[in-house]
């Protein structure tokens, strides 16, 4: 079946540090990929997408860049806020008969210390 | 426009009351899901709906589940006879055709708490 493996967390960072949060995937088939970003007390909001092999998804400063021979999808950020505390969710939609749903990752809490 | 909205934001309820959870998709959307938020088990697919109909139903937990969707737009996620286990926050999300490169939008959630 699908599946997304994330780095395990929590991850603490200074202010201006450099981020990667590792994530791999199963899928068959040419899935889309997410990164989707939860801030306290928020709902689930869409970060960034890629959705073939070599795309860069790009948003807020964050990036990824969809990997087809790693089967990876690795979030990275060249200098973390406090603002960007949070829990990041990779996931997948993999089409096909998987429909519409999205298969998440455990998800990694961020935390950015002044 | 608006986004997807839910309600009640919060619910406690009894062991073995019945729920129903509203969901309002962003206008135009035929596509509609619902998921489960709970400490234990991450982030997990329950029910997807094209239009009205449902042609994933796989991640219903059990028969105490069941959901609809009316005129192409509101949802109603129903647990019959709630169990402690069933404590979580319900997430609705919406997307335009449900297409593979489709984002999904979710909703702030409800959530439930089962005494």
């Amino acid at each position: 079946g699908n599946s997304v493996t994330q780095m395990e967390g929590p991850v603490t960072l200074s202010e201006e540090a450099f981020l990667t949060i590792n994530c791999t995937y199963t899928a068959t088939g040419y899935p889309s990929l997410f990164w989707y970003v939860q801030y306290p007390g928020e709902g689930l909001q869409l970060l960034l997408k890629a959705t073939k092999a070599d795309d860069k998804g790009s948003n807020k400063g964050f990036e990824a860049t969809y990997r087809k021979e790693t089967t990876s999808f690795h979030l990275e950020k060249g200098s973390v806020q406090v603002s960007d505390s949070a829990v990041y969710f990779c996931a997948l939609h993999a089409g096909g008969t998987s429909y519409g749903k999205l298969t998440f990752g455990q998800g990694t809490i961020l935390t950015v210390h002044p | 426009g608006a986004g997807v909205s839910q309600s009640p934001s919060n619910k406690v309820t009894e062991k073995g009351k019945d729920v129903e959870l509203r969901c309002d998709p962003i206008s135009g959307h035929t596509a509609l899901y619902w998921y489960r938020q709970s400490l234990g088990q991450g982030l997990e697919f329950l029910i997807y709906f094209q239009g009205n109909s449902a042609p994933d139903k796989s991640g219903l937990p059990s028969d105490r589940f069941s959901a609809e969707r009316t005129g192409g737009s509101v949802s109603t996620l129903t647990i019959q006879r709630t169990q402690q286990e069933d404590s979580a926050v319900y997430l609705c999300a919406s997307s335009l055709e449900g297409l593979r490169t489709d984002t999904q939008y979710f909703g702030p959630g409800t959530r439930l708490t089962v005494l």
